[in-house]
């Protein structure tokens, strides 16, 4: 079957860190475009970060370069997304996603949720 | 940075047709934008239907189509279902990242 299991997500204080994992199966994950998108609650969908097959090449919205940062493990079929000095913006839903081609995001998550409060 | 606006709520009614449309605020949306959209309903995960303007996946009803128009990505759906009620995002491919639009509430009533 083909699926994308995230996990990682819980209650963080503001200024702390947190590492969201997203396990495949069913596909080649190594030949692969991956994609992370959030959604706070109540709203909108925003584009957050992708990576490429082998990990060389890294994409992010740049309202977050600097504070997060997207990597993988194909030998562990998995992306990641490590996420520092969080604020109460950051609280949402978060996805990932496979990137067939030019923003074609196929394969989602059930997504998990990341909440920032003192 | 890039804002991509979409209508905030259509209503129509069942069999009817409705257009949906994506608007960048850098200028027009063209087939080297990539819109793809997607269909999300309550508590579930977006849902890709349309990629490359107007490429349907194999499981997007035939009832949706993609489309370019006025400088817009548009989505069409005729003969709209009940279940076709849900909120509607475009996706546009922007210099090296994507930007979603702000989403289009379709209630069918």
């Amino acid at each position: 079957e083909v699926q994308l299991v995230e996990s990682g997500g819980g209650l963080v204080q503001p200024g702390g860190s947190l590492r969201l994992s997203c396990a495949a199966s069913g596909f080649t994950f190594s030949t692969s475009w991956m994609t992370w998108v959030r959604q706070t609650p109540g709203k909108g969908l925003e584009w957050v970060a992708n990576i490429d097959p082998d990990g060389s090449s890294q994409n992010y919205v740049d309202s977050l370069k600097g504070r997060f940062t997207i990597f993988r493990d194909n030998a562990k079929n998995s992306v990641y997304l490590l996420m520092n000095s969080l604020t109460v913006g950051d609280t949402a839903v978060y996805y990932c996603a496979r990137d067939l081609i030019w923003g074609d995001l196929d394969i989602w998550g059930q997504g998990t949720m990341v909440t920032v409060s003192p | 940075q890039t804002v991509v606006t979409q209508e905030p709520s259509l209503t129509v009614s069942p069999g009817g047709t409705v257009t949906l449309t994506c608007a960048s605020s850098t200028g027009a949306v063209t087939s080297a934008s990539y819109p793809n959209w997607f269909q999300q309903k309550p508590g579930q995960a977006p849902r890709a239907l349309i990629y490359s303007t107007n490429i349907k996946h194999s499981w997007t009803p035939a009832r949706f189509s993609g489309s370019l128009l006025g400088g817009k990505a548009a989505l069409t759906l005729s003969g709209v279902q009940p279940e076709d009620e849900a909120e509607y995002y475009c996706l546009v491919h922007d210099g090296r990242t994507y930007v979603f639009g702000t989403g289009t509430k379709v209630s069918v009533l």
